[in-house]
């Protein structure tokens, strides 16, 4: 089955500084990659997806990043705000209905003000 | 209107006894999740159910078993409850298997003492 691995596991940034997360997956069927954000006592959330047809896609301050020879993909958040404080996780999944989605283990992201 | 509803969202029982948690979901999505997120924060399928029926079971213990009496609901039961169920169970929907934005419940804080 799919593994995903998620680095690094805490990250503490300055407010206005740029944070990146990176994840690698092991199964090259794989074709969809979305990234979550969970915030203290909340549900997860999406906050950005990419599929295997493209290799960047930017939504505002995120953006997320996917070398498909290189079985990994990265999410970049830049002028981070204290708001962006939260666990992100990364997930990948194959077509076909075969597997669910399989999550990293997630990166607690600070931003001090 | 509550997307994906899951009760209680918090469930606090003894080692041995049967509980149950229930879910909902009003998208009129096809398919529906359980995932277990543990102390660590590590968010693992269990079940997933594509209208009504069972399409994924990981290697989860024969005292869990999942219920969908119709595609809408998605319920789980624990029978002879150990302290390492002990946990935060979410259910989720998609519309279609695998490759497609989950939607999360808030989430049921399982605490077995």
């Amino acid at each position: 089955g799919e593994n995903v691995e998620q680095h690094p596991s805490t990250l503490s940034v300055q407010e206005g500084d740029s944070a990146v997360i990176k994840c690698t997956y092991s199964d090259s069927a794989s074709n969809y990659f979305p990234w979550y954000k969970q915030e203290l006592g909340k549900r997860p959330q999406l906050i950005i997806d990419i599929r295997s047809n493209v290799g960047e896609k930017k939504d505002q301050r995120i953006a997320v990043t996917l070398n498909k020879t290189a079985k990994h993909f990265s999410l970049h958040i830049t002028e981070t705000q204290p708001e962006d404080s939260a666990v992100y996780f990364c997930a990948a999944a194959a077509g076909g209905g075969r597997r669910a989605l399989t999550f990293g283990s997630g990166t607690r992201l600070q931003v001090q003000p | 209107d509550t997307a994906v509803s899951q009760t209680p969202k918090y469930l606090v029982t003894q080692m041995g006894n049967d509980k149950s948690i229930k879910c909902e979901q009003n998208l009129g999505h096809d398919t529906m999740y359980w995932y277990k997120q543990d102390s660590k924060k590590f968010l693992k399928i269990m079940f997933s159910y594509n209208n009504k029926e069972l399409i994924i079971n990981e290697t989860v213990p024969n005292r869990f078993s999942p219920k969908s009496p119709d595609k809408a609901h998605l319920n789980l039961h624990i029978n002879s409850l150990e302290l390492g169920d002990s946990a935060v169970y979410f259910c989720a929907s998609s519309q279609a298997r695998g490759t497609e934005k989950l939607f999360f419940g808030s989430g049921t804080q399982l605490s077995v003492l």
